[in-house]
């Protein structure tokens, strides 16, 4: 099972709205409503932002929104606060009963 | 609250066998299914395996099936994984998650133990 795709970094100024992309196949993202998105702060444990394409766990910022369109899901971050400085990774199940995660991608906070 | 506190890693030699165990506290343990993830230092999250609530199903990552067994007593709040034939490459920190709901997310996170497997 292959990776999910994310870009490597992505940056934002206080603020502003930032997006990151997470492309799998018709095998994972494509064939369930079962991503989620997780953000891990250095030498911290992840942590769940979002599952099932869009929901948020209760305590999560509403700042933080998913969404889904074919084999491609978003997270969006809007009003970007330095405390959002972090690692981001997706992750989805698969057709074969197992989780996929992407390669993560490193938000900066100008 | 969720609590999960892993134990059981070290330093093992290549060909070895180790026992991680996650005890489970804060939730109804019985209810939820529970998962492994691991991360190799400075580098992306893996999933490992996953065990059904009532440990009737388990599944595996096709780079650990057939070395590790995801087991859990329900009796005693915990969850193991044990691992045997290990690999230079499964040197990381392995975590213990809750899951949220089948294959929904994973909820909450342990703190993670650490397994080197060197010579």
């Amino acid at each position: 099972q292959s990776a999910l795709t994310q870009p490597a970094s992505v940056s934002g100024s206080p603020g502003q709205s930032i997006t990151i992309s997470c492309t799998g196949t018709s095998s994972d993202v494509g064939a369930y409503n079962y991503v989620s998105w997780y953000q891990q702060h250095p030498g911290k444990a992840p942590k769940l932002m979002i599952y099932d394409v869009s929901n948020r766990p209760s305590g999560v910022s509403n700042r933080f929104s998913g969404s889904k369109s074919g084999n491609t899901a978003s997270l969006t971050i809007s009003g970007l606060q330095a405390e959002d400085e972090a690692d981001y990774y997706c992750s989805s199940y698969t057709t074969s009963s197992t989780q996929v995660f992407g390669g993560g991608t490193q938000l900066t906070v100008l | 609250q969720v609590q999960l506190v892993e134990s059981g890693g070290g330093v093992v030699q290549p060909g070895g066998s180790l026992r991680l165990s996650c005890a489970a506290s804060g939730f109804t343990f019985t209810s939820y299914g529970m998962h492994w993830v691991r991360q190799v230092p400075g580098k992306g999250l893996e999933w490992v395996a996953f065990i059904r609530y009532d440990g009737s199903n388990r599944y595996y990552a096709d780079s650990v099936k057939g070395r590790f067994t995801i087991l859990r007593d329900n009796s005693k709040n915990t969850v193991h994984l044990q691992m045997n034939s290990l690999r230079a490459e499964d040197t990381a920190v392995y975590y213990c998650v809750k899951d949220v709901d089948f294959w929904s997310g994973l909820g909450n996170w342990g703190q993670g133990t650490l397994v080197i497997v060197s010579s």
